[in-house]
């Protein structure tokens, strides 16, 4: 029973392409984020979504578009696909925003690798 | 200046030894620690959670938080091959509008058998 599903796990895809990657949550929890891993392994903010309202948005790209249409649900769509853009995204939840709340562990999904060639 | 710096590593010890994993960050509003471990091909999962400063003892694993150096850390003994994994700290400050973790880079450890 996975908590964090995202769609695809793998995506290859040429420069210029639109793409979406899906994601659900089966927790009951109110918050969702979206986060980008680098080659580096570095793992970064992308958006977080709270009750379907868009709480941060972490100077990314317009290009990027995430979409809650529920609490269970956040979407990520790419517009124009870059290079740059081939990472690993990874999408999380959280019962609520506030992590000094030892409820409030983030769960993250497999994520799914991107490759823009 | 990255808010959270933490050496990626590569890091690799003998099976049994004593592993010692570090964060230094530079927000001091940061009051909520983390330790997630990352195997190969997954997503992250929280492995300790540290408020303030102070240690935080489970099982082989050990979190300290010293707020006056801005310096964290985590420490497994006996590590076991199974411990193999990337370990990102995270943190997060209690401030409207910045709920968020944030996260170092990560230290790739290999415990040898």
């Amino acid at each position: 029973d996975t908590a964090v599903s995202q769609t695809p796990k793998y995506l290859v895809t040429q420069m210029g392409n639109d793409k979406s990657i899906k994601c659900e949550q089966n927790l009951g929890h109110d918050t969702m984020y979206w986060y980008k891993q680098d080659s580096k392994k570095f793992l970064k903010i992308m958006f977080s979504y709270n009750n379907k309202e868009l709480i941060i948005n972490e100077t990314v790209p317009n290009r990027f578009s995430p979409k809650s249409p529920d609490k269970a649900h956040l979407n990520l769509h790419i517009n124009s696909l870059e290079l740059g853009d081939s990472a690993v995204y990874f999408c999380a939840s959280s019962q609520d925003l506030f992590f000094g709340n030892t409820r409030t562990e983030a769960f993250f999904g497999q994520g799914t690798r991107l490759t823009v060639v | 200046q990255k808010e959270v710096e933490q050496d990626p590593g590569p890091l690799s010890v003998p099976e049994g030894a004593i592993v010692s994993l570090n964060c230094t960050y530079s927000n001091s509003a940061f009051q909520y620690f983390m330790w997630y471990r990352q195997y190969s091909r997954k997503g992250p999962e929280l492995l300790m959670y540290t408020y303030s400063s102070g240690n935080k003892e489970d099982g082989r694993f050990t979190a300290q938080v010293d707020k006056s150096s801005k310096y964290i850390s985590l420490f497994i003994r006996d590590s076991q091959p199974s411990d193999s994994a990337t370990y990102l700290c995270a943190m997060s400050a209690y401030l409207p509008g910045a709920q968020k973790l944030v996260f170092g880079q990560g230290t790739r450890l290999t415990i040898n058998p």
